[in-house]
């Protein structure tokens, strides 16, 4: 299986920062690399596919980058809705899908 | 708009079974395939498996084989996770998710909110 590291585990920063979440791959995957956002409660949300491509209706400042096994997923002014657990899931090699162990971002 | 809702929370004690809804709405049933996903307290995102609504064909995580069944009812746009012989491991949030992959790669474009499956003696 291919395994996702995500880092760091966690953070603080504030409103308006620029934050960047980063996912690394045990092997190449090309741009097969998905990214979710989940609050406490809710259901997860797809915010980025295929590496970079934003998912409709998810707003313009989250952005994603990155190909083969190094991958970024960045929040250009970070808003009070935004602090939620970010994970990134490979879909190159399945089954199974794997989920990295998720960036919390937390309020300073 | 495209809908999964699932069943409600569930306690069970070792060693039962639990058998977990998504009802699908929105769109149409046998055109995606659902997915499982659980989230154990503290933990990260863990795939179970998938069923493929049109031809009930299915696949499970290794981990899970023997132990989980899923299953679907067209009829009523429903699909069905049960995992059996529970231990307090298995205590979790239990997500479907429906899978979509045009354009480009697949991902998991709409979710449940989830069903908490606890288990206690």
């Amino acid at each position: 299986d291919i395994q996702m590291t995500q880092s760091p585990s966690s953070l603080s920063a504030s409103v308006g920062d620029r934050v960047t979440l980063t996912c690394r791959a045990s092997q190449n995957i090309n741009n097969y690399l998905n990214w979710y956002q989940h609050k406490p409660g809710k259901a997860p949300k797809l915010l980025i596919y295929a590496a970079s491509s934003l998912q409709g209706g998810v707003p313009s400042r989250f952005s994603g980058s990155g190909s083969g096994t190094d991958f970024t997923l960045t929040i250009s002014s970070l808003q009070p809705e935004d602090f939620a657990t970010y994970y990134c899931q490979q879909s190159y090699r399945t089954p199974p899908p794997t989920f990295g162990g998720g960036t919390k971002v937390e309020i300073k | 708009q495209v809908q999964l809702v699932q069943s409600g929370a569930e306690v069970k004690k070792p060693g039962a079974s639990v058998k977990v809804s998504c009802k699908a709405s929105g769109y149409t049933f046998t055109g995606y395939w659902i997915h499982w996903v659980r989230q154990a307290p503290g933990q990260g995102l863990e795939w179970m498996g998938w069923i493929n609504p049109n031809s009930d064909g299915t696949n499970y995580a290794q981990k899970f084989q023997g132990r989980v069944t899923m299953t679907r009812d067209t009829s009523i746009s429903t699909a069905y996770m049960e995992l059996a012989r529970l231990t307090s491991d298995d205590t979790a949030v239990y997500y479907c998710a429906r899978e979509q992959d045009t354009p480009m790669v697949s991902r998991f474009d709409y979710w449940g909110l989830g069903t908490l499956v606890t288990v206690s003696s």
